[in-house]
């Protein structure tokens, strides 16, 4: 099956503490992206990545870090930094080369910082 | 920077009624797309607009793109309880960003 996985589920951090959320895909999609979804929210931007070691802040990156070190993987590091971090943390991929825009998601990690 | 609004916020309906979602932009689109997100779940892609005045449907789901390509709608005829969830509309940016409008949450009461 192809798709995108995130681990995991659900995560539970203590205030001041790092949280890295895994994003893996086997779709051969070039392009990635992270979103944070808060309650009843629409989806930000936190980083997106257009090609491996490329990415690109996205519209809220404070408090947020990325790396793009294989095809398959982006995975999202919530630091102390990120003042509210508890939220919804999708991410997803996109075939840049189709010309079509849609974008697939993975089922999301819910992050709660006690 | 660009931005995409999308009303209502919220819609409560009774099962049967129909229901419509509107999105607007302030700068033309080269193409829109819509989302729904089931409650607890994620984004699942629907559909992609691209010729100004656009009409697509998926059974009872029809999806309009504007004649100025600005605005789009997406319009459920008698909806049921498994229409519940969130709509989102997207517009690509042209380069590698999605801006996705707030959504429109719908309830369906049986």
């Amino acid at each position: 099956d192809g798709g995108i996985t995130q681990s995991p589920k659900y995560l539970f951090r203590k205030e001041g503490q790092n949280v890295t959320l895994s994003c893996e895909q086997n779709l051969n999609h070039d392009a990635m992206y992270w979103y944070r979804q808060d309650p009843g929210q629409g989806l930000r931007l936190i980083y997106y990545s257009q090609i491996v070691n490329d990415f690109q802040k996205g519209d809220i990156a404070e408090g947020y870090s990325v790396s793009r070190e294989k095809k398959e993987s982006f995975p999202l590091t919530v630091t102390s930094a990120q003042k509210n971090p508890t939220a919804f943390y999708l991410c997803a991929s996109w075939d840049s080369g189709t010309g079509y825009s849609e974008q697939f998601f993975g089922p999301g990690t819910r992050l709660t910082v006690l | 920077g660009q931005q995409v609004m999308q009303i209502p916020q919220y819609q409560h309906v009774q099962e049967g009624e129909d229901f419509t979602t509107y999105c607007n932009s302030s700068t033309t689109l080269s193409n829109i797309q819509w989302y729904k997100q089931r409650p607890g779940g994620h984004p699942v892609f629907l559909i992609q607009l691209v010729k100004s005045g656009e009409v697509k449907k998926q059974k009872r789901l029809t999806f309009q793109f504007g004649e100025a390509k600005k605005n789009s709608s997406l319009h459920i005829t008698a909806t049921q309880t498994t229409d519940v969830g969130t709509y989102f509309c997207a517009a690509h940016t042209g380069g590698f960003k999605t801006i996705f409008g707030a959504g429109t949450r719908l309830f369906v009461k049986a």
